[in-house]
C-alpha cells in the first residue's frame, strides 16, 4: 500500500535556526512528492514538488526539500527559520494517474518558531 | 483573481440533516477533490471528478454524495448518513495532467455537528 510517514508530531526550532521536517514515503513505481503548508483555519498551499531531476528541489519563502530515494524520504528544510513559519506542514505522495491524480498525505507536522 | 472558492466558511448542522459545501474554482481545472481534516490524521479523500459528469469515490466516501455538472463546481453533500461529519472540509483542483502538477486548495469549510 502507498503512504507516507511523518514520525514527529511537532518541531520546536528557535528563530535563526536551521529547520527539518521529516517525511519518509512508500509507493510502487516513481514517486512524486508534494510539501504543503497550513496556517490556522486555511487552506493548504503548495511549497515545492519533486517530479524528476535534480535531488534538492528549492519552493516558495526559502523552503527546499532533499529527495533520497534508498532511503525513501523527503525532508523539508530551511536554513534560518523565521517566527513566521510557525504553522503546519504536510508532505505528500501521490499515487499513478489512473487513480485521478490522488494525493496520500502524511498525518501533518506542527512547527513552531520561538523568538 | 483566480482561485477556488469554499462557501460557507463556517457551517452548523443539526442531527438528520443533509447540508451542502459548494466549491468553485476559476482556474480552467479538470481535475476536483475533496478532502476531510480531521486533527492529527492529514487529510483523507472523500471523492474526485477528472470530468465534468464523472466521478469516483475516495477512501471515506461513505456518507458523502457529489455531482459535477459544470465544470467550475464540485459541490459535496454531507448526508444523515454520515456518522461523525463534524471536520474541516477541503476542495482542490488541478490541471489537465494531474500527475505532475500540484492541487489548489480553498479555504475550507469547517461543519459541526449540533
Amino acid at each position: 500500500a502507498q503512504s507516507v510517514a511523518q514520525p514527529e508530531d511537532q518541531v520546536n526550532v528557535a528563530e535563526g535556526n536551521p529547520l527539518t521536517v521529516k517525511c519518509t514515503y512508500s509507493v510502487s513505481g516513481n514517486p512524486y512528492l508534494f510539501w504543503y503548508v497550513q496556517y490556522p483555519n486555511r487552506g493548504l498551499q503548495f511549497l515545492l514538488k519533486y517530479i524528476t531531476g535534480d535531488n534538492l528541489v528549492k519552493g516558495s519563502y526559502g523552503f527546499e526539500a532533499e529527495f533520497n530515494k534508498s532511503q525513501t524520504s523527503f525532508h523539508l528544510k530551511k536554513p534560518s527559520a523565521l517566527v513566521s513559519d510557525s504553522a503546519l506542514y504536510f508532505c505528500a505522495v501521490r499515487v499513478s494517474y489512473n487513480q485521478g491524480g490522488k494525493l496520500i498525505f502524511g498525518q501533518g507536522t506542527e512547527l513552531s518558531v520561538k523568538p | 483573481d483566480g482561485g477556488i472558492t469554499q462557501s460557507p466558511k463556517y457551517l452548523f448542522r443539526k442531527e438528520g440533516q443533509n447540508v451542502t459545501l459548494s466549491c468553485e474554482q476559476n482556474l480552467n481545472h479538470d481535475a476536483m477533490y475533496w478532502y476531510r481534516q480531521d486533527p492529527g490524521q492529514g487529510l483523507r479523500l472523500i471523492y474526485y471528478s477528472q470530468i465534468v459528469n464523472d466521478f469516483q469515490k475516495g477512501d471515506i466516501a461513505e456518507g458523502y454524495s457529489v455531482s459535477r455538472e459544470k465544470k467550475e463546481s464540485f459541490p459535496l453533500t454531507v448526508t444523515s448518513a454520515q456518522k461523525n461529519p463534524t471536520a474541516f472540509y477541503l476542495c482542490a483542483s488541478t490541471g489537465r495532467d494531474t500527475s505532475y502538477n500540484e492541487q489548489f486548495f480553498g479555504p475550507g469549510t469547517r461543519l459541526t455537528v449540533l
